[in-house]
């Protein structure tokens, strides 16, 4: 049973460019959570999405950032124009359905704005 | 809202000596705390979780955590570490009030001179 699965592992981009992660979440699961982690830093949540849905985004920056879910397909966190300062791992975690509050975490994706 | 504290940003523990790594946490409800493993560039590893009931919980590769109200703590404890628990350690407070994201410590990280 395929646990969590992310990519890329690793991502560089230029500022300015725009960085698209993917996660898969575990069979079985159809919630998504995203976090990110700066350096030296915990992980601070992000976003929560079910199939088609946005649940909860208050962790997610106003502008650049977004997040999508489809019905089909890994769920994708996308950030437009990126800066230097969004360097950083993200990682994405899934449950098996609301009520449940235990997450499995993929590997996460570093993603380095140069 | 709810927060995690862990005070310790460095361990330096012995092969074979005991471990015992703080975390308090602020909920405002009954809380559902987990600790997390962090291996170098790797995702997080569910070690343990405590939603009700026994207050001492047993974990994965031997750890276990004790659960006090009164004190809003949630110490991971580990009798005898090897060298392979060399890794970050984080304290993670969700539920219901939270919906369903997790609010993380800044992480303990743990050395283990052998």
């Amino acid at each position: 049973n395929a646990g969590v699965m992310q990519n890329p592992r690793h991502l560089v981009r230029r500022r300015g460019q725009e960085a698209r992660l993917r996660c898969s979440p575990m069979k079985g699961h159809s919630h998504v959570y995203w976090y990110r982690q700066l350096p030296e830093e915990g992980l601070k949540f992000m976003v929560y999405l079910q199939k088609e849905n946005i649940i909860d985004e208050s962790g997610m920056p106003k502008e650049r950032f977004s997040a999508e879910f489809p019905k089909e397909g890994p769920s994708i966190l996308r950030i437009q124009q990126v800066v230097r300062g969004d360097s950083a791992a993200y990682f994405c975690a899934s449950s098996s359905a609301q009520g449940t509050y235990e997450q499995y975490f993929g590997p996460g994706t570093r993603l380095t704005v140069t | 809202a709810q927060s995690v504290t862990q005070p310790d940003i460095h361990i330096t523990v012995s092969e074979g000596a005991s471990l015992e790594l703080r975390c308090n946490y602020s909920y405002g409800a009954t809380p559902y705390l987990f600790w997390y493993v962090q291996s170098p560039g790797q995702g997080l590893q569910l070690l343990l979780k405590y939603f009700s009931g026994d207050t001492l919980v047993q974990g994965i590769k031997g750890f276990e955590a004790e659960f006090k109200r009164s004190q809003s703590s949630f110490n991971l404890r580990k009798p005898s570490v090897h060298w392979s628990d060399a890794a970050e350690y984080f304290c993670a407070v969700g539920g219901k009030a939270a919906g369903n994201k997790l609010t993380f410590g800044g992480g303990t990280r743990v050395l283990v001179k052998p």
